[in-house]
């Protein structure tokens, strides 16, 4: 199946700074990305759908202005979670779906973020 | 949850009994999909089943769809402690939207 990797897997980082997580489709093109957010023991929550080349589309309640996406090519979009704060802790998945096989798609392994 | 409800939250049997899960829907779909997800880990694609049809076979997975009520179900037969993961039922919501039910945390006691 295809391949979806995101970096950092893990990261750290103090209040107030800005986090930049990478998902990249390693060997298919990505014409659509979604970002998601997994709080313990709980569901994907999708926060946003991104077209490559096009602004992204938030879900309601997800702030624009604080989650930045960025889908400037086909193989790699970028979620910059700006000015984080303890409560922005949380399991960040990306996933990508290919116009050629539009009914699957694709998981990223994860980023852990930890805001202290 | 985004989409709807599964049942039960969470699952815990004997290896090499059987286990199934259930999910409700709200909305019309062409498709559902059933995703496995480990501990800390992204989302593995098992088995998506259409909208015309009823049920769906893959190794020892076997899926149902009921559309008259908005349902769905996956049996995992014959469980191994490697089955130990959350289960999660998706659908496409507008034109691209996959979301998620509440999931199933499946244990399977060795």
């Amino acid at each position: 199946g295809a391949v979806v990797s995101q970096h950092p897997s893990r990261v750290i980082c103090k209040s107030g700074t800005s986090v930049k997580i990478e998902c990249r489709s390693l060997d298919f093109q990505a014409t659509t990305m979604f970002w998601y957010r997994q709080f313990p023991k709980q569901s994907l929550m999708l926060m946003a759908t991104s077209n490559e080349g096009s602004k992204a589309t938030y879900e309601q309640g997800v702030e624009k202005d604080k989650f930045l996406i960025n889908h400037a090519s086909l193989t790699l979009s970028t979620l910059t979670v700006t000015s984080a704060h303890p409560e922005d802790s949380s399991f960040y998945i990306c996933s990508a779906r290919s116009g050629a096989r539009y009914n699957e798609q694709f998981f990223g392994p994860g980023t852990r973020l930890t805001v202290l | 949850s985004q989409q709807g409800e599964e049942d039960p939250q969470a699952l815990s049997i004997q290896e090499g009994e059987n286990a199934t899960m259930n999910c409700s829907y709200k909305t019309s779909i062409n498709n559902l999909q059933w995703y496995r997800q480990n501990s800390g880990r992204g989302l593995v694609h098992l088995i998506l089943i259409r909208s015309n049809e009823r049920e769906k076979h893959s190794g020892r997975l076997r899926v149902t769809l009921d559309t008259s009520k908005k349902s769905s179900s996956l049996l995992i037969t014959a469980s191994r402690a490697a089955d130990t993961a959350s289960y999660f039922c998706g659908v496409i919501q507008g034109a691209q939207k996959l979301v998620f039910g509440q999931g199933t945390r499946l244990t399977i006691n060795p």
